[in-house]
């Protein structure tokens, strides 16, 4: 099963307005990461926070971590066209291994009209 | 740097035939990892290799699945016979120790 899922499933905003996007989880983790993906292409890694962080900011986006709930939440402000993508949240758990795994989520499809 | 480079990017073959998919990751990178995404499951991890060496398997769906990662700039993903329900978008996936994933554009196989 996967261990991260993302709320809502579909989101349609107008250009200029925000976004958010929020992922919950089930397990402790390392780390969580927000990923974008443009129809038919690879993901692209946006933003990764640790678990000892709360808030972390890259340009047009901040994303807040609460582990007491095992949530995340991603936020885009001023929108534009070009955001239109999927987003998905990545959680890399604290494994006995030797290196720690991602995990996505079901991904948020994102729709901003011009 | 051009990124990590995956062929074919479309993969059209009949039912029972084998299929081999390519990798070949960014220099540097120890890590590769292969993910198959479709509507029903999302992204799922197949296997990932360490210094060419793999590590979990535990992924790959079944006997017909085999990856193969015989130096640190290519890796193969084959499929041995090909069934239609293996049909989905196949990914790589590299990074350094530590880091984030920097992935392929993808391989969409489709099996009739």
């Amino acid at each position: 099963s996967q261990q991260g899922e993302e709320d809502p499933q579909a989101l349609s905003i107008q250009e200029g307005e925000n976004a958010t996007m929020n992922c919950s989880y089930k397990t402790s983790i390392n780390n969580l990461q927000w990923y974008r993906q443009n129809s038919g292409r690879g993901l692209v890694h946006l933003i990764l926070i640790r678990s000892n962080e709360r808030e972390k900011h890259s340009g047009r986006l901040r994303v807040t971590l609460d582990t007491s709930k095992k949530s995340s939440s991603l936020l885009i402000t001023a929108s534009r066209a070009a955001d239109t993508a999927s987003y998905f949240c990545a959680t890399a758990l604290i494994s006995s291994g030797s290196a720690r795994q991602l995990t996505f989520g079901s991904g948020t499809q994102l729709t901003v009209l011009p | 740097d051009a990124g990590v480079i995956q062929s074919p990017r479309h993969e059209v073959t009949e039912m029972g035939q084998e299929v081999t998919l390519r990798c070949k990751p960014i220099s540097g990178h120890d890590y590769l990892f292969w993910y198959r995404q479709t509507m029903m499951r999302g992204l799922e991890l197949l296997i990932y290799f360490n210094n060419n060496v793999p590590i979990d398997d535990s992924g790959m769906p079944e006997d017909r699945f085999s990856a193969k990662m015989p130096n640190a700039s290519f890796s193969t993903l084959k499929i041995q016979p090909s069934e239609p329900r293996d049909s989905a978008v196949y990914f790589c996936a590299s990074r350094p120790s530590n880091s984030p994933l920097h992935f392929g554009n993808g391989t969409r196989l489709t099996v009739t």
